[in-house]
């Protein structure tokens, strides 16, 4: 079957540095997605990956590894809006999404 | 206001009645989306469309329809409304296939089925 793991939450603290990590296994790889989703509103895009190696955007860097099925999102500089779930989807060999469950991150002061 | 939006917002309906959701967007994007999404899970697809005319059953169809008549409006209708279809439900569309394409998300449905 096809399967995505996140872990469920995660705490840091304002200022600091989080890696969320994702885990997949699919049945074909045609890219993996990052969305933002805060309590009660729509998930919003973050970011893309489709070959090795890490994309950095801003605070925001994404990081893919296919050969392992693995990849972070590395969040610097933490601030309280981040407070969010974080979503890892990733695109099969039927061009569907498969979403993970997505991350909690709480962000302390 | 340019977007994707859904209408209503919050819906609550009792077991066997039917319900539809609205989702309309202004981009002219090719593909729109269906997706519940509950407590513990990812967001998982309903339906989805390529274009007008064209739809085509997700990972969870039963107990749904869908048409798109025109490339802009995608309603999702619940033909006998049960407990298990409590939910939120969002609408999405991109420009092109998901693969590559970020997807736009409307604000969300939340509906109870009592």
């Amino acid at each position: 079957g096809q399967n995505i793991d996140q872990p469920t939450e995660m705490t840091a603290t304002e200022g600091a540095i989080v890696q969320i990590n994702c885990t997949y296994q699919t049945s074909g790889f045609n890219g993996l997605f990052w969305y933002q989703q805060h309590a009660g509103e729509a998930p919003t895009f973050l970011s893309y990956n489709v070959l090795d190696g890490l994309e950095e955007k801003g605070r925001f860097s994404s990081f893919l590894s296919r050969s392992k099925g693995y990849s972070y999102l590395l969040l610097k500089e933490l601030q309280m809006k981040d407070s969010a779930s974080y979503l890892c989807a990733v695109t099969d060999s039927n061009y569907q999404l498969i979403w993970g469950a997505g991350t909690k991150l709480i962000i302390k002061p | 206001d340019a977007g994707i939006t859904q209408s209503p917002r919050y819906k609550i309906t009792e077991t066997g009645r039917q319900v539809t959701l609205m989702c309309h967007q202004t981009w002219s994007h090719s593909y729109m989306f269906w997706y519940r999404q509950d407590l513990g899970h990812g967001l998982r697809l309903i339906y989805y469309s390529a274009a007008a005319d064209i739809t085509d059953k997700g990972e969870v169809p039963d107990g749904y329809v869908v048409s798109r008549s025109k490339t802009e409006n995608f309603p999702l209708t619940l033909e006998s409304a049960t407990r298990s279809q409590t939910s939120v439900y969002f609408c999405a569309s991109s420009a092109a296939e998901a693969s590559y394409n970020e997807q736009f998300f409307g604000p969300g449905t939340r509906l109870t089925v009592l």
